[in-house]
């Protein structure tokens, strides 16, 4: 079945800690998008990336960092320096075309403990 | 600075009730609009996807209508079912906008009651 695969699905984060979430994608799209949603809050971007080897910082970026060494893979790391990590991660891909649909995976929820 | 709004944050109908759901936009510079809806803890699902040359969009019970000099976008859901139960959310990509990145509504919470 063709779509978006996010793992693991529930992680837990020590104070300090760096945490890596994967996501992967296998509709061929050349864009990928992580966002963050907080109750109350709605989703906001954390890092895009258009096409491999290449990305840019969303609204929120700080505390982040991604890379896209391939196209079906797009991996997020919530470093030590993100204060307030708890919250509930996205990721989507879409195509390069202006009319392309956006297609989300299931989501991680991290929890600092 | 494209806006995207969705009142009312949260709708209780009975079965059966047609569901109206509103979202606007304050920039009409838009390459298309997205609905999708989430489930508790779960990711978000495509809906419906109108092109900005586009009035309207149908799938089965769902009809989405775009109006962009108004700004509004209307998603009509047919015989409602408690198994729609969710949050909507509506999307645009701005022409503006770098990446095709979506800017997001925060969401209708819908409640239907059997």
């Amino acid at each position: 079945d063709g779509g978006i695969t996010q793992s693991p699905k529930y992680l837990f984060r020590k104070e300090g800690q760096n945490v890596t979430l994967s996501c992967e994608q296998n509709l061929n799209h050349d864009a990928m998008y992580w966002y963050r949603q907080d109750p109350g809050q709605g989703l906001r971007l954390i890092y895009y990336s258009q096409i491999v080897n290449d990305f840019q910082k969303g609204d929120i970026a700080e505390g982040y960092s991604v890379s896209r060494e391939k196209k079906e893979s797009f991996p997020l790391t919530v470093t030590s320096a993100q204060k307030n990590p708890t919250a509930f991660y996205l990721c989507a891909s879409g195509g390069q075309g202006m009319n392309t649909e956006a297609f989300f995976g299931q989501g991680t929820r991290l929890t600092v403990v | 600075k494209q806006e995207v709004t969705q009142i009312p944050a949260a709708l209780s109908v009975p079965e059966g009730e047609n569901l109206v759901l509103n979202c606007s936009f304050t920039d009409s510079a838009i390459y298309n609009l997205q609905w999708f809806r989430q489930d508790p803890g779960k990711g978000l699902t495509s809906l419906l996807l109108i092109q900005s040359s586009q009035r309207e969009q149908t799938s089965g019970r769902l009809n989405a209508s775009l109006d962009k000099s108004s700004g509004r976008s209307t998603l009509y859901i047919a015989a409602s079912q408690p198994g729609d139960s969710a949050t909507y959310l509506c999307a645009v990509i701005p022409i503006k906008a770098a990446g095709n990145k979506l800017t997001f509504g925060g969401g209708t919470r819908v409640l239907v009651k059997p």
